[in-house]
């Protein structure tokens, strides 16, 4: 089973504009990650940010975290061609090392 | 050590065969993971091990599934009488023990296609 939901299912920008994908989850976490996967291939580790944790910043990557609300967000600003691949959120529940994932956003964007 | 691999990178075989997928993880990683993932979905959790110990197996991995990881370095997941469902991509990870994690590092996937 999935925990995780994201939101928008897809996105399409232009380049330069800023994405922004949501993920909400059921059940309380230790902390939340982002994966990125380009087309057939595996996951790529971007950003953890631990449930006392409200924000956090990597380069063009920006993460909020709201444990109140079981929800948190993936900005990427001023995005490039580079960056369209499927965005994943995944949690880490306290008691177990496995992260669920979430079902993910696609981001396409256009040159 | 240049992260996590993954053999084969496909595999076709035909229904009711055996197949049987190998991971090495990076070398200082004591947990590793193999998940499932279908066209459009997230992974799915199958089972970890740390070390040689299998900790945890989602009721995903049904009798037919088996993984090892017999002296705590490399692992292997074995699918016994493949099925048409059972096509999907088989994912690895690996990751430092929980208290530094900061992340699994994935292997490019098996992809599986049973026909």
């Amino acid at each position: 089973s999935q925990q995780g939901e994201e939101d928008p299912q897809a996105l399409s920008i232009q380049e330069g504009e800023n994405a922004t994908m949501n993920c909400s989850y059921k059940t309380s976490i230790n902390n939340l990650q982002w994966y990125r996967q380009n087309s057939g291939r595996g996951l790529v580790h971007l950003i953890l940010i631990r449930s006392n944790e409200r924000e956090k910043h990597s380069g063009r990557l920006r993460v909020t975290l709201d444990t109140s609300k079981k929800s948190s967000s993936l900005l990427i600003t001023a995005s490039r061609a580079a960056d369209t691949a499927s965005y994943f959120c995944a949690t880490a529940l306290f008691n177990t090392d496995k992260l669920i994932f979430g079902t993910g956003t696609r981001l396409q964007v256009f040159p | 050590d240049t992260g996590v691999s993954q053999n084969p990178r496909h595999k076709i075989t035909k229904r009711g065969q055996n197949v049987t997928f190998r991971c090495d993880p990076i070398s200082e990683h004591n947990r590793l993971y193999w998940y499932r993932q279908t066209l459009g979905q997230g992974p799915e959790f199958l089972t970890y091990f740390q070390n040689e110990a299998q900790l945890e197996k989602s009721r995903l991995l049904s009798d037919r599934f088996s993984a090892e990881r017999p002296k705590g370095s490399f692992s292997t997941l074995e699918i016994q009488r493949t099925e048409q469902g059972d096509s999907a991509m088989y994912l690895c990870a690996s990751s430092l023990p929980a208290r530094e994690k900061d992340g699994y590092t994935f292997g490019s996937g098996t992809r599986l296609t049973v026909v």
